[in-house]
């Protein structure tokens, strides 16, 4: 398997700009999340789902972020309008309940959104 | 929701051991203990899971004391390439995946 496969690796987009992140979790997985990862707060938890439906969301800083998860093999982290303090590394995350009580989490490389 | 206290930052040498101890005093009963290591530009990747008493495996040990109160990560003979930031969790992610945080993390860094 490939792992968790994020897209873009890195963007850069002005101020106001819509921006899309984009995951493919490993087949199998029925657990996916989205974490925020700065220097200033470490590793965040966004919004997590469970058989592609939203489970807790309530790391989402705010009504500009959504995320959606349209079937088993696609997630996408959706910023509109995009600010400078969104500059940051996003990091998707996928878990399979049925490998046992291990609850490893496999991450993705992450996508580095820098906001001008 | 179970919290975790562990150095800022730790120093050590090439062959060498580390250890790196993680408090956490209101740990649940249900709760695992996980270690996860994280290098610049990549995403965090699993060690090493445990309930109680010692763990082992290829890369590893995790101690941890009746209590349950803190458990130790052992990495033996450390390497350059073993510098790298280290978190302590704690939870179970079989029924409360969001209450799983992520800390500050040790950064350690291995000296020749």
């Amino acid at each position: 398997d490939a792992g968790v496969i994020q897209s873009p690796r890195h963007e850069v987009t002005e101020m106001g700009q819509e921006v899309t992140l984009r995951c493919k979790p490993i087949s199998g997985h029925d657990y996916l999340f989205w974490y925020r990862q700065t220097m200033m707060r470490g590793l965040e938890l966004l919004i997590y789902f469970n058989n592609n439906v939203p489970i807790d969301d309530s790391g989402m800083p705010e009504d500009r972020f959504s995320a959606k998860m349209p079937n088993a093999s696609f997630s996408t982290l959706k910023i509109q309008p995009s600010e400078p303090r969104d500059s940051a590394v996003y990091f998707c995350a996928s878990y399979a309940r049925g490998q046992g009580i291990t609850g490893e989490l496999f991450f993705g490389e992450g996508s580095r959104l820098t906001v001008l | 929701l179970a919290k975790t206290t562990q150095p800022i930052s730790m120093d050590s040498y090439e062959g060498q051991e580390v250890n790196i101890t993680c408090s956490h005093n209101n740990i649940a009963t249900n709760d695992y203990i996980t270690w996860y290591q994280q290098f610049p530009s990549q995403g965090p990747r699993f060690i090493i899971q445990g309930y109680k008493t010692k763990v082992t495996n290829e890369v590893a040990s995790l101690f941890i004391p009746a209590d349950r109160k803190s458990s130790t990560l052992s990495l033996p003979r450390v390497s350059l390439s073993d510098t790298a930031v280290y978190y302590c969790l704690v939870g179970d992610m079989r029924s409360s995946a969001s209450k799983i945080i992520f800390g500050s993390g040790t950064r350690l860094s291995i000296r020749p």
